[in-house]
C-alpha cells in the first residue's frame, strides 16, 4: 500500500492555458474525491466517484472543470481555461466505502498557480 | 448546507499541556471526521465518529449529536502535535464532506 499519489505536486501554468491533474487512489479503494483548498480555508468538496461512475459534483465545479475515472482506478481532474482564481491545493482522497463508514486517505496534493 | 465552525482559528501552548478544539455544525449529520494537515499539505485522518467518544494515544474526540457538537482533545501535547487540525461533517444525504477553516495549533517546548 503506497497510498493516494498526486502528480503533479505543483503546477505553474499562464492564464488561459489546460491544465490535468491525475491521482492514484489506494488499489482496492472504490471512493474517490477531489477537494479544493486555498490559503487558510479548509477544503472544500469537488466531486466524488464511486468506481468509475461520478456520483456528486458541487457547485463550485464549473463547466471549466471536468474530472474522469475511467477504469475506476486512477482519476484525472482536469482545469480549461485557468483563472487566476482557480490558483489552490487540489487534494485528492479515497475511500474503502463511504465516508460514512470508511476513513479518508488523502494524498499530498497538486498546487496550482495561475499566473 | 451543513455550516461547520471550528474554534479556536488559533491556538498557541506550552509542552504538555491540554488542549482542546471544538466544532460545531448547523445540519443533523451521519458522521464527523477529525484530520489533521502539516504544512505542505498532508492531511491525515485522525477519528471518524458519529456517536460518543473515541480514544487513540493522546488523542480523544467526542461528539454530541443533540448539541451538534465535537470536541478533539490531546493530552500531554508535544511540539510534533503542531499542526492545522480540521473537522469535516458529512450529513444531509451527500457524500461530500462540509470542512471547518481549521483550528492552527502550534505546540512551544
Amino acid at each position: 500500500d503506497t497510498g493516494v499519489s498526486q502528480d503533479p505536486r505543483h503546477k505553474i501554468t499562464k492564464r488561459g492555458q489546460n491544465v490535468t491533474f491525475r491521482c492514484d487512489p489506494i488499489s482496492e479503494h472504490n471512493r474517490l474525491y477531489w477537494y479544493r483548498q486555498t490559503l487558510g480555508q479548509g477544503p472544500e468538496f469537488l466531486t466524488y466517484f464511486q468506481n468509475e461512475a461520478q456520483l456528486e459534483k458541487s457547485r463550485l465545479l464549473s463547466d471549466r472543470f471536468s474530472a474522469e475515472r475511467p477504469k475506476g482506478s486512477f482519476s484525472t481532474l482536469e482545469i480549461q481555461r485557468t483563472e487566476q482564481g482557480d490558483s489552490a491545493m487540489y487534494l485528492c482522497a479515497s475511500s474503502l466505502a463511504s465516508a460514512l463508514v470508511s476513513p479518508l486517505h488523502f494524498g499530498n496534493g497538486t498546487r496550482l498557480t495561475v499566473t | 448546507k451543513n455550516e461547520v465552525e471550528q474554534s479556536p482559528q488559533n491556538l498557541t501552548a506550552q509542552e504538555g499541556e491540554f488542549i482542546t478544539i471544538n466544532c460545531s455544525y448547523s445540519v443533523g449529520i451521519s458522521a464527523l471526521h477529525w484530520l489533521q494537515q502539516h504544512p505542505g499539505g498532508g492531511i491525515v485522518s485522525l477519528f471518524m465518529l458519529s456517536s460518543g467518544k473515541k480514544k487513540h494515544g493522546r488523542l480523544i474526540a467526542t461528539i454530541n449529536i443533540q448539541e451538534k457538537h465535537s470536541s478533539l482533545h490531546i493530552t500531554a501535547s508535544h511540539p510534533r502535535d503542531s499542526a492545522v487540525y480540521i473537522c469535516a461533517a458529512l450529513g444531509g444525504g451527500a457524500d461530500g464532506l462540509t470542512f471547518g477553516k481549521g483550528t492552527h495549533l502550534i505546540i512551544q517546548p
